[in-house]
């Protein structure tokens, strides 16, 4: 079945303890992106990667690192989470930018 | 990827009842997709439209795109309580490859 795998799908942290959220899509697409919703505010894209190796900043990276190093997997890293990270995380893949994209169940996350 | 313009942001109707949503934009597209989103769950596509095409048609979907006004809208006939969701057009932008923009989504409620 094709899909976007996104793990874990709820976390609560402290502030400052780093974590990794992960994302592997088994459609062999090029495109992949995380976004994170909050109330009022809608999707806003953090980063986004065209192929392997290949990663740029979205609307909102502060804070947020990535890295593209299979084709198959794009994990976000906070270094150290503050509670303004608080939000719901949705990783996203597609064979293009701008064809048909295909989301994660997405990961909420708490930073205490 | 700025927030593009829903209308509007939230429609009550019941069951049975037609349910209009439109998008609007300032600048060239290629393309737009249209997504729905249950409460707090991944979004899943459901049609894309290209600039040079103005009615597409998916089961009890149909969108329209008018390049001339810049806008787009979905109509979902003969709605179901199940069609309770956001739903969220999202553009391809023509000026960059790279570009896609999410609007503010339209919190569509049907009443049983």
């Amino acid at each position: 079945e094709a899909q976007v795998t996104q793990n874990p799908r709820y976390l609560i942290t402290v502030t400052g303890k780093k974590l990794t959220v992960t994302c592997s899509q088994n459609m062999n697409h090029e495109y992949m992106s995380w976004y994170r919703q909050d109330p009022g505010l809608g999707l806003r894209q953090i980063y986004y990667s065209m192929n392997v190796e290949v990663t740029d900043k979205g609307d909102v990276p502060e804070g947020y690192k990535v890295s593209r190093k299979e084709k198959r997997n794009f994990p976000l890293i906070l270094e150290s989470p503050s509670p303004n990270q608080t939000s719901l995380y949705f990783c996203a893949s597609s064979r293009r930018v701008q064809e048909t994209q295909y989301f994660g169940p997405g990961t909420r996350l708490l930073v205490l | 990827s700025q927030q593009g313009e829903e209308d509007p942001q939230a429609l009550s109707i019941q069951e049975g009842e037609n349910a209009t949503m439109n998008c609007s934009y300032k600048t060239s597209i290629n393309n737009l997709q249209w997504y729905r989103q249950n409460s707090g769950r991944g979004l899943v596509h459901l049609i894309l439209i290209r600039s040079n095409e103005r009615e597409k048609h998916s089961g009890r979907l149909r969108v329209t795109l008018d390049t001339s006004k810049k806008s787009s809208s979905l109509l979902i006939t003969a709605s179901r309580a199940a069609d309770t969701a956001s739903y969220f057009c999202v553009r391809g932008d023509g000026g960059s490859a790279r570009q896609l923009t999410f609007g503010s989504g339209t919190q569509l409620t049907v009443l049983p």
